[in-house]
């Protein structure tokens, strides 16, 4: 089993619309989590880290289910500029330094 | 102003032929990564350096090694670029602990011919 799961898409979604995306984990320890934003051919760049209390930044919002162990990433009145590959990444201390990525989920946001 | 610099942008070698990645970062952080990312893959760690603690992941290829001579510096060398080296390498920073964000550099893209 893969240590980060995300659903790999596309998701395919028109402009104003709410989307939303799950990545699962399968290590209980994992302390820390991100979503990072990657452009076709270009470097990952965080978007958000996400706290066990759930964080918002504009029309983005992030939620951390420990006990289910998911992260999920709500983007509201996607903008075309959306359009990315959304990677979920989480560390496990245990792990070192290593973050764990997921495979991302794409996203296609049309006019 | 860019942050964390890598050259070159693109890079094409011959099988067998050594070749040098670059990166620069401007932060002064105390760690430097390197990724490989293939194709609709996810980043991959190669290794890290804690300022001059070099810490290799368990399953990367002996045919890569690391250098970083000073804190802004760090080097990733493929000794033998086999045709499945042929990748994106992504050279990232952080300040200090895992926890705290990574900024990644542009990456190099590498072509094995």
């Amino acid at each position: 089993r893969k240590e980060v799961e995300q659903d790999p898409g596309p998701f395919n979604v028109p402009e104003g619309a709410t989307v939303a995306f799950n990545c699962t984990y399968s290590n209980s320890a994992s302390q820390s989590f991100f979503w990072y934003r990657q452009d076709c051919r270009k470097e990952p760049k965080l978007l958000m880290s996400v706290y066990s209390s759930g964080n918002e930044d504009g029309r983005f919002t992030a939620q951390l289910n420990r006990a289910s162990q998911y992260i999920s990433l709500l983007i509201r009145d996607s903008k075309l500029s959306d359009s990315a590959t959304y990677l979920c990444v989480v560390n496990t201390a245990n792990s070192g330094y290593a973050l764990n990525f997921g495979k991302g989920t794409s996203l296609l946001v049309t006019p | 102003d860019a942050m964390v610099i890598q050259n070159p942008r693109y890079q094409v070698t011959q099988f067998g032929k050594p070749v040098t990645l670059s990166c620069s970062q401007t932060l002064n952080h105390n760690v430097m990564y390197w990724y490989q990312q293939k194709s609709s893959q996810a980043p991959k760690l190669l290794f890290h350096y804690y300022d001059k603690d070099f810490n290799n992941e368990a399953d990367t290829p002996d045919n890569f090694q690391s250098r970083r001579p000073n804190t802004s510096f760090c080097f990733l060398d493929i000794r033998s670029p086999g045709l499945g080296d042929a990748a994106m390498y992504l050279c990232a920073t952080s300040r200090s602990s895992v926890e705290e964000t990574q900024y990644f550099g542009p990456g190099t893209r590498l072509l094995v011919l």
